[in-house]
């Protein structure tokens, strides 16, 4: 069966901490993987991966994926209070299949 | 530009009733995908259309259907409301389809459905 697992759930750090928040998938048939920041109710896209080994980079955020092992994950850098947010991974498969995990929740105290 | 509208944004039914969804992509794309998300089962996805077809569809029931209109315009419906179908009801446009970059999916604010 095809999914996708972020861990942690949950998270709670101080402002300017260092972050990174992690996404495992099996799902066959792999095109791409992608991360997504969701405030109070609507997803908005922040990068999309398909080769191993390649950071992307924007800002304090970036991401990696690893194709072999299956996984990407999020790093977050000088963490701040706009940070806060679920933190969604989706991996899209050929034939427009999409498979979301259920997120990470975020939140940066002052 | 206009992101995308959802209407309405929040909706009480009752269980056995039918409801409707709304979804106004932005203007030019073509794909509209229709979400559900729950506390339990995070996003899962429902169905795509693209230029009026049904593209792609998700693990749901009979009960949940959509359709697309000429100007893209796509509207969600669920027969025989369960309580199980309370969520948030996100839509999501692109020009071509799922994907970031130029592909980019756009998400809509949502509809709060909760069945009583």
């Amino acid at each position: 069966e095809d999914k996708v697992v972020q861990s942690p759930l949950s998270l709670v750090v101080h402002e300017g901490d260092t972050v990174t928040l992690n996404c495992s998938y099996e799902v066959t048939n792999f095109r791409s993987l992608l991360w997504y920041k969701q405030e109070k109710k609507t997803p908005t896209f922040l990068f999309m991966l398909t080769s191993s080994g390649i950071e992307k980079k924007s800002g304090r955020l970036s991401s990696i994926l690893d194709k072999k092992e299956l996984f990407s994950i999020l790093n977050i850098t000088a963490t701040q209070t706009g940070d806060s947010a679920v933190y969604l991974c989706a991996v899209e498969a050929s034939g427009n299949q999409f498979y979301f995990g259920t997120g990470t929740s975020l939140t940066v105290i002052p | 530009k206009a992101g995308v509208t959802q209407t309405p944004r929040y909706l009480i039914k009752t269980r056995g009733q039918q409801v409707t969804l709304s979804c106004s992509p932005i203007s030019g794309h073509r794909s509209v995908s229709w979400y559900q998300q729950t506390p339990g089962q995070g996003l899962q996805f429902l169905f795509e259309y693209f230029s009026e077809t049904q593209r792609n569809k998700g693990n749901f029931p009979g009960r949940f259907s959509g359709r697309q209109f000429s100007n893209s315009r796509s509207e969600m419906n669920v027969s025989t409301l369960e309580l199980g179908d309370s969520a948030l009801y996100l839509c999501a446009s692109s020009f071509w389809g799922f994907g970031g970059g130029l592909n980019e999916q756009f998400f809509g604010p949502g509809t709060r459905l909760t069945v009583l």
